[in-house]
């Protein structure tokens, strides 16, 4: 099974800041994915992080506010940007491998105040 | 549409029970079923994947089966022990476009 590293695993921030939440896997993987879990709901998918390419974004999810990087195909990040309250939720990172098995990071809980 | 429901929606027990925590789903037409449990503020942890060729399978204290023509899953759980209290989500990987249909979850308690 993949392993998978997420960076931070929490963090408080202010309003109208962005932060990067990186996601490292140790073997390469050809889908990555990023979710969103916001406080007592289950799994939102928020994008496929494509190695290479732009990422490929669900409805009601934009680039601009969630701009997600796939430099290789162990490494992404995801950027909230110009957060607020309302971006208060658990990211989490996960990947697919060829056995069908989704396996997640262990998430970053991130607060705005 | 595919639909996937979870009931109950949260158990509570006492250690050493056996227990089936349940996973319906709509459209029969699923590529595979996942169980997942995920402790309070962290990720999920991967826990079964049956395919839709199979009909269960087994890790340690822990049984799931598939029903496609029923569409139900059941995940069993052997002499459960404190440590297993957490939220279970069962989630369906649909046929036709490989999308990934989420259950709200299953919060179990187990009591000392």
């Amino acid at each position: 099974s993949a392993v998978i590293s997420q960076k931070p695993s929490r963090d408080i921030c202010q309003r109208g800041t962005s932060l990067t939440i990186q996601c490292q896997v140790d073997s390469q993987v050809t889908m990555m994915f990023w979710y969103r879990q916001q406080p007592g709901q289950s799994l939102t998918l928020i994008a496929t992080a494509n190695q290479g390419s732009e990422a490929t974004y669900e409805s009601g999810f934009v680039i601009d506010k969630f701009p997600i990087s796939r430099p290789n195909l162990t490494f992404s990040t995801l950027t909230v940007s110009n957060m607020s309250p309302e971006d208060s939720s658990i990211y989490l990172c996960s990947v697919l491998q060829g056995t069908g098995e989704l396996f997640f990071g262990e998430g970053s809980r991130l607060t705005v105040l | 549409k595919q639909e996937v429901t979870q009931i109950p929606a949260a158990l509570s027990v006492p250690e050493g029970e056996n227990l089936v925590l349940n996973c319906s789903f709509t459209d029969s037409a699923i590529y595979n079923l996942q169980w997942f449990r995920q402790d309070p503020g962290k990720g999920l942890t991967s826990l079964l994947l049956i395919q839709s060729s199979q009909r269960e399978q087994t890790s340690g204290r822990l049984n799931a089966s598939l029903d496609k023509s029923s569409g139900r899953s059941t995940l069993y759980i052997a002499a459960s022990q404190p440590g297993d209290s957490a939220t279970y989500l069962c989630a369906v990987r649909r046929v036709s476009n490989y999308q990934l249909i989420w259950g709200a979850g299953t919060k179990l308690i187990i009591k000392p």
